[in-house]
């Protein structure tokens, strides 16, 4: 079954507002990233976490091991901020899942 | 949900050596794409496809060909395999050629060039 479950799915946000995305894990995780996709396909890093939060920005990760989850919070969103965002975790034998992707829409 | 399979799993290979890496996904999806997962590096671009006969460089393209035969399958292909090219290699699908594109992962291959 699906180690990381992403939502949500899609997120329609206006400028200057802010909101959080979140990935639950089925199993204990040792690191999470989040990314950004850009039009090409390339994937853009965001954070890398093994623990506690990191802050970047209108950016903001958590990460919580014991709590399987990892959330990525934006705020004073921006048109440009639009995109998918994905998360992806390392399990403890070191295998790398990947979140389904949500797709963030931030109109004026 | 969208399905991406890429095989081998594991692949050990001797430097100069021809290397395909094969995905398959069955959502029907026009775009593909192949990047590698270096320690550092986060997920790098390596090739990408349209669809069935087209395929496109990504960031890091040296060194690596791209086939798109068929909507279902894309291979990754490494001529003449060096060490540098030891790493964990991931196919994904999108499902629009949007920004908004959401894109389904493969479980990864293992290349050790030695």
């Amino acid at each position: 079954g699906d180690q990381v479950e992403q939502s949500p799915s899609a997120l329609s946000l206006h400028e200057g507002t802010g909101s959080a995305l979140r990935c639950n894990f089925t199993t204990t995780m040792r690191a999470v990233q989040w990314f950004r996709k850009n039009s090409r396909g390339s994937l853009i890093n965001l954070f890398y976490l093994a623990s506690g939060t990191k802050e970047n920005g209108r950016l903001k990760s958590a990460f919580d091991s014991k709590e399987r989850y990892s959330t990525l919070h934006i705020r004073d969103a921006q048109l440009e901020d639009s995109g998918t965002y994905f998360c992806a975790a390392r399990s403890n034998y070191n295998v790398l899942y990947f979140g389904s992707g949500t797709k963030l829409t931030v109109e004026p | 949900e969208a399905a991406v399979t890429q095989s081998p799993r594991n692949k050990v290979a001797v430097t100069g050596g021809k290397v395909t890496l094969s995905c398959n996904q069955t959502n029907n999806h026009n775009n593909m794409y192949w990047y590698r997962q270096d320690t550092g590096h986060g997920l790098r671009l390596i090739h990408y496809s349209y669809g069935a006969g087209s395929t496109e460089k990504g960031d890091i393209p040296d060194g690596y060909k791209a086939s798109r035969p068929s909507q279902e399958n894309f291979s990754l292909i490494l001529e003449l395999a060096t060490p540098s090219q030891t790493s964990v290699y991931f196919c994904a699908s999108g499902d629009a050629w949007t920004v908004n594109e959401r894109l389904f992962f493969g479980h990864g291959t293992k290349l050790s060039v030695l």
